[in-house]
């Protein structure tokens, strides 16, 4: 059984450069979380999917960060235009829905990924 | 909303003593949930337990043990006979349901570093 993959591990970038993500979630969860990590400090939510659709995004989304998920599967995470705030550990989690239905009951456990870190010079 | 404050941003002990990882919350939420998160040197943040608003008995697991108190707002985590594989950083996270979706909170971590 394989975890949550986010691929790449590392990625060093130039400010103004535009940069993509990419994480597998577990086969069978529906859920898919993007956080953001920055040194010291807990992960901060970003956006989430339910099976394909996006159905929340943080205000620390900027207008350059973009998140999709076409099938429902693996999902991809762009920032463009990059700056130098945006250096940080991006992870993905993923979950399944709670016991009884789709609706949030707020008790899933969520599994992680091992993050990508971006550094913007 | 949701705040989780952990005081403690990094904890020395000597491998085999005892440590608790301290965290309290703020929620209006009647309903909540209450999470423990590990994070190794490697990244992947792993969970440990998690407990809801309603259930305020301790667990324990292993060497592990969690006090919940809701009169303090607190979810403290002990490690007894501290190991140097429990050598990470630790958050503690508050959950709600906010318009069909898990909301996460987490606190800034503490890091435990447990010296052989």
């Amino acid at each position: 059984d394989t975890g949550v993959s986010q691929n790449p591990r590392h990625k060093i970038t130039k400010r103004g450069q535009n940069v993509t993500f990419r994480c597998d979630p577990i086969s069978e969860h529906n859920r898919l979380y993007w956080y953001r990590q920055t040194l010291g400090q807990g992960p901060e939510f970003l956006t989430y999917f339910q099976n394909e659709a996006q159905l929340e995004k943080s205000r620390l989304l900027s207008d350059r960060f973009s998140a999709e998920r076409p099938k429902g599967s693996f999902s991809t995470l762009e920032i463009q235009r990059t700056e130098q705030g945006d250096s940080a550990m991006y992870l993905c989690a993923s979950s399944l829905p709670p016991v009884g239905g789709q609706g949030g009951h707020g008790n899933e456990k969520l599994f992680f990924g091992s993050g990508t870190q971006l550094s913007v010079l | 909303a949701q705040k989780v404050t952990q005081a403690q941003t990094e904890i020395s002990v000597v491998e085999k003593e005892d440590v608790t990882l301290d965290c309290v919350y703020e929620t209006r939420d009647t309903t909540y949930y209450l999470f423990w998160y590990k994070q190794p040197p490697s990244g992947e943040l792993v969970f440990l337990i998690r407990r809801n608003s309603f259930d305020e008995q301790n667990e324990i697991s292993g060497r592990y043990s969690w006090n919940f108190q809701k009169s303090t707002s607190s979810f403290n985590f002990t490690i007894t006979a501290s190991q140097v594989v429990d050598s990470a950083v630790y958050f503690c996270a508050l959950s709600e349901v906010s318009g069909g979706y898990q909301k996460v909170t987490f606190g800034i971590g503490t890091k435990l570093q447990v010296i052989p």
